[in-house]
């Protein structure tokens, strides 16, 4: 099972949006709304963004939401705030197994 | 406080042997399936095993299968994952985390550190 494909960086200033796309296959992304996405700080363990491609758990910001089409799915986020800044991650299940995307890393300008 | 506590890394040659295990305290262990995700140093996420609530189910990462088992022990709240055959390749942090929404994982534990060398 490949990695999920994610662009390396992304950039934005502050107040602006930024979105994230994830590229898999029919056999993970693109066959099952399973995707999830996760953001981590340096040293930190990572944390739960949004769940089954669009949902959102208690706590975490409107500023976050997910969406898919076909076998890509994406991670906008809105009104960039400084704290924003760290890696993030896509993840699908893939058939009794899951994959986690490359990651890519925002930046606020 | 719902929380997850990794322990039970450290260095091991290659060829060796390691048991992780995490502790969970604050919600109800046995709803839940629960994960290791390892990320090796500088390197991404990788999804390592999961196993569900009763152990009736238990999938792994092509590159671990026939070396790592995932198990919990319900009673203790506890998660394992026994590693034989290690590799460098192996070395990461390794977290568990809970399922608790669908097919999304909330709660993570800090790491834990596995060092493959000789």
């Amino acid at each position: 099972q490949s990695a999920l494909t994610q662009p390396p960086s992304a950039s934005g200033s502050p107040g602006q949006s930024v979105t994230i796309s994830c590229t898999g296959t029919s056999s993970d992304v693109g066959g099952y709304n399973r995707v999830s996405w996760y953001q981590q700080y340096p040293g930190k363990a990572p944390k739960l963004l949004i769940y089954e491609v669009s949902k959102r758990p208690s706590g975490v910001p409107d500023r976050f939401s997910g969406s898919k089409s076909g076998n890509t799915a994406s991670l906008t986020v809105s009104g960039l705030q400084a704290e924003d800044e760290a890696d993030y991650y896509c993840h699908s299940y893939a058939g009794s197994s899951y994959v986690f995307g490359t990651g890519t890393k925002v930046t606020v300008l | 406080e719902v929380q997850l506590v990794e322990s039970g890394g450290g260095l091991v040659q290659p060829g060796g042997s390691l048991r992780l295990s995490c502790e969970a305290s604050g919600f109800t262990f046995s709803s839940h399936w629960m994960s290791w995700v390892r990320q090796a140093p500088g390197k991404g996420l990788e999804w390592v095993a999961n196993i569900k609530q009763d152990e009736s189910e238990k999938n792994y990462v092509a590159s671990v299968k026939g070396r790592f088992t995932i198990s919990r022990d319900n009673a203790k709240k506890s998660l394992y994952l026994q590693m034989n055959s290690l590799r460098v390749e192996d070395t990461a942090k390794y977290y568990c985390a809970r399922e608790g929404v669908p097919y999304g994982r909330d709660v993570w534990g800090q790491g834990t550190t596995v060092t493959v060398s000789s």
